[in-house]
């Protein structure tokens, strides 16, 4: 049972035009949603979270957005760069456990073409 | 400084070997984490060591051996390994308590290969 989904396996976004990677998930127990990026054979860099007691989290080019009722967030990217063209990484966890571990889902590929 | 240090990057073992992977942080944090992960899949818990005590066990098998030695080491002992466990082991840390306790940052991981 996926609790973390990523629907689109690859996105291709033309640079400086804004990216938008969706991200749903099904326990409604996730308080806390991260936003990772990674390329092949590195480990996943932190990009942006956000606190499920906030619709929006803004962090320069990155701003992420979550709509509870619907459990959805977005990674929104502003303008994208040739740099951003990675694996996305959506994740969730449960903030009141203190220490239980990410849930990701399977990933988003952005093709930033320029 | 966000910085998880792994070794080594690469480890080529065989089934019959002993080997451990090292992780290291210093950041303050007190939880921290070991995830596999396979191409083209999302990592996947494995251990969450919660000030230095095991408090999650994804139902690893037991030739994985976790060990936390102190607050800023963490080993992941391997003995008798299956070609199926050849994948991406990454070493993760987050703060453990506050507002964002669960907010990891991960090593660049070890690539390991069981012949």
């Amino acid at each position: 049972d996926q609790q973390v989904k990523q629907n689109s396996p690859s996105l291709s976004v033309q640079e400086g035009r804004i990216s938008i990677l969706n991200c749903d998930y099904t326990n409604s127990m996730f308080d806390y949603f991260l936003w990772y990026k990674k390329y092949p054979a590195e480990g996943p860099t932190f990009l942006i979270s956000i606190s499920s007691i906030k619709d929006k989290n803004e962090d320069g080019r990155f701003t992420v957005f979550l709509n509870k009722s619907a459990k959805h967030l977005s990674l929104h990217i502003v303008p994208s760069q040739p740099g951003d063209s990675a694996v996305y990484f959506c994740a969730a966890s449960y903030s009141g456990g203190g220490a239980d571990g990410l849930t990701f889902g399977k990933g988003t590929h952005l093709i930033i073409q320029p | 400084d966000t910085e998880v240090t792994q070794t080594p990057k690469h480890l080529v073992m065989g089934m019959t070997n002993k080997k451990s992977l090292k992780c290291e942080q210093h950041m303050g944090h007190r939880a921290m984490y070991w995830y596999k992960q396979k191409a083209k899949k999302p990592p996947e818990l494995m251990f969450v060591y919660s000030y230095e005590k095991l408090s999650i066990n994804e139902s690893v098998p037991s030739r994985f051996s976790p060990e936390c030695p102190n607050s800023s080491l963490l080993n992941l002992h391997l003995h008798a390994l299956q070609p199926e466990d050849s994948a991406l082991y990454l070493c993760a840390s987050s703060p453990g308590q506050g507002p964002r306790n669960t907010e990891a940052f991960f090593g660049q991981g070890t690539r390991l290969t069981v012949v």
